[in-house]
C-alpha cells in the first residue's frame, strides 16, 4: 500500500539551486497539498490543488512554484534556494469533502 | 489572528490522568475538524475526526463547539506512549493545522 510517496527523503542545497520536491500518491484523489514544518512549530501551507490543472496559493507559498498535470503528482518546486527555507516538507492528499489527509514520510531540506 | 489556535503547552500529566486540549478556528465556513498526532516531526497521523454530535474512540473523546468556534480533544486514563505533539485541523476550502500542543506523560 504505496498511499502518498515523497522523494526525496533528505536533501543538502546551497544557496540559490533549485530543486523539485516529489509527491506521488495512487489513491485516486483530487485534493492536494503541500506544508512546510520549522521546529517548534506547526504545519503551514504552501500551495493546494484540487485537482489536474488547479493550483491555489496556502498561507506561505513565495518562493515556491507547483503545478498538477496529472491527479497522481503533485511537485513542489524551489525556484532559488534560500537558507529560510531549510525545513521539513510534507506532502498530503485526501479524496475531499469530509475526509482527512494522508500523509507522504516528508522531505527534509537543508539550504546552506 | 491566526485562522487556527492552540495552546502549545507543554501539558506535562502523570500515568492514568485526564487531559483536555481546546482548539479555536476563526472562520465560522469552516466543514470539517480532524485531531491528529505528531511524533518528533513525523508525518502527522490522524487520530479522529471530529463529528457535530461529538464522538468517542476508546479513551479519546472529540467534540465540536460551532457556536463558540472550538473543537476539543479528551484524554482519559493516559498513557506514556500518549507523549506526541497534538494538532487540529480545520477545513473550509483548504486544510488549515494549528500549531500543536505537546503532551508529555510522566511516569
Amino acid at each position: 500500500n504505496a498511499g502518498v510517496t515523497q522523494t526525496p527523503k533528505f536533501q543538502v542545497l546551497k544557496t540559490g539551486q533549485s530543486m523539485t520536491l516529489q509527491c506521488a500518491q495512487d489513491m485516486n484523489h483530487e485534493y492536494m497539498s503541500w506544508y512546510r514544518q520549522d521546529p517548534g512549530m506547526g504545519l503551514r501551507l504552501i500551495h493546494y490543488s484540487v485537482g489536474a490543472g488547479i493550483t491555489d496559493q496556502g498561507e506561505v507559498p513565495n518562493g515556491y512554484n507547483v503545478s498538477r498535470s496529472t491527479t497522481e503528482d503533485f511537485p513542489l518546486r524551489l525556484l532559488s534556494a534560500a537558507p529560510s527555507q531549510t525545513s521539513v516538507y510534507f506532502c498530503a492528499s485526501t479524496g475531499g469533502g469530509n475526509q482527512p489527509q494522508h500523509f507522504g514520510d516528508g522531505t527534509r531540506l537543508s539550504i546552506l | 489572528r491566526k485562522e487556527v489556535e492552540q495552546d502549545p503547552g507543554p501539558f506535562n500529566v502523570p500515568e492514568g490522568a485526564t487531559v483536555a486540549f481546546n482548539c479555536t478556528y476563526s472562520n465560522s465556513a469552516s466543514q470539517s475538524f480532524f485531531w491528529y498526532r505528531q511524533d518528533c516531526r513525523k508525518e502527522p497521523k490522524l487520530l479522529m475526526s471530529v463529528y457535530s454530535s461529538g464522538n468517542e474512540d476508546g479513551r479519546f473523546t472529540a467534540q465540536l463547539n460551532r457556536a463558540s468556534q472550538y473543537i476539543s480533544l479528551l484524554i482519559r486514563d493516559s498513557k506514556l506512549s500518549d507523549s506526541a505533539t497534538y494538532l487540529c485541523v480545520v477545513r473550509t476550502y483548504k486544510y488549515i493545522f494549528g500549531t500543536g500542543t505537546r503532551l508529555k506523560v510522566l511516569a
